[in-house]
């Protein structure tokens, strides 16, 4: 079974600073997808970016992006000029590409908090 | 933008009591999903559904039951409510892999406490 695991239950930074939230999964799959979800307040959870394993080159949206080490099994989020909007749960989550591979498997989550 | 709606945020409800929490989608998405979320913990799977009528347990199925009889609706039932059953309820859904069916999208959640 799949594991995903996030180390930092709680991570705070700077306004306008960046910010590195890690995430590290155990897999024996070559072809999956992972994902970084947003929680904030309001508990409506948001996808921030997704990257394909197969793909070489690390996803970026903006003022997110990843550094994903496949060989490492790591697939770290970072946040730029970060703003107070950012603060919320982020959520890494795993899902296989097989034919069965329909349940996302989730991290135990990162608070992030903003200081202004 | 599609919308998945969770019929109530707060419920409060005794040890025993039968409990429905429903979850209604839509967008015609095939693929629906009940999760619980505990602190340190993450999301964890419940149970799904990838059709009406079909279901599949999750990591977490027992002291729980699912009903799909329309496919925009995904209810979640606890047949008897138990103390550790105190919980945040997320219902997701999406459609098939292939068909822009790599993104969940969430309700906003349903914070049950069994007393």
């Amino acid at each position: 079974a799949q594991t995903v695991t996030q180390s930092q239950p709680e991570m705070s930074v700077q306004e306008a600073e960046t910010v590195t939230l890690s995430c590290t999964y155990d897999t024996s799959e070559s072809d999956y997808y992972l994902f970084w979800y947003k929680q904030p307040p309001s508990r409506q959870m948001i996808l921030v970016i997704r990257q394909e394993a197969y793909k070489q080159q690390n996803a970026t949206e903006n003022r997110f992006s990843v550094n994903f080490q496949k060989a490492a099994k790591s697939f770290s989020l970072k946040i730029s000029d970060s703003q107070l909007g950012d603060a919320a749960m982020y959520f890494c989550a795993y899902r296989t590409n097989n034919n069965a591979g329909n349940m996302l498997t989730f991290g135990g989550g990162t608070r992030l908090m903003v200081k202004p | 933008d599609v919308k998945v709606t969770q019929s109530s945020r707060y419920l409060v409800k005794r040890t025993g009591e039968k409990v429905f929490l429903e979850c209604v989608q839509d967008m015609d998405h095939e693929n629906m999903f009940w999760y619980r979320q505990d602190p340190g913990l993450g999301l964890r799977l419940i149970y799904f559904s990838y059709d009406v009528k079909m279901k599949e347990k999750g990591d977490i199925p027992e002291g729980y039951s699912v009903s799909r009889e329309k496919k925009e609706r995904f209810s979640l039932i606890l047949e008897s409510a138990s103390t550790n059953q105190t919980s945040m309820y997320l219902c997701a859904s999406r459609p098939n892999p292939g068909q822009g069916g790599e993104k969940l999208f969430f309700g906003s959640g349903t914070q049950l406490s069994v007393l």
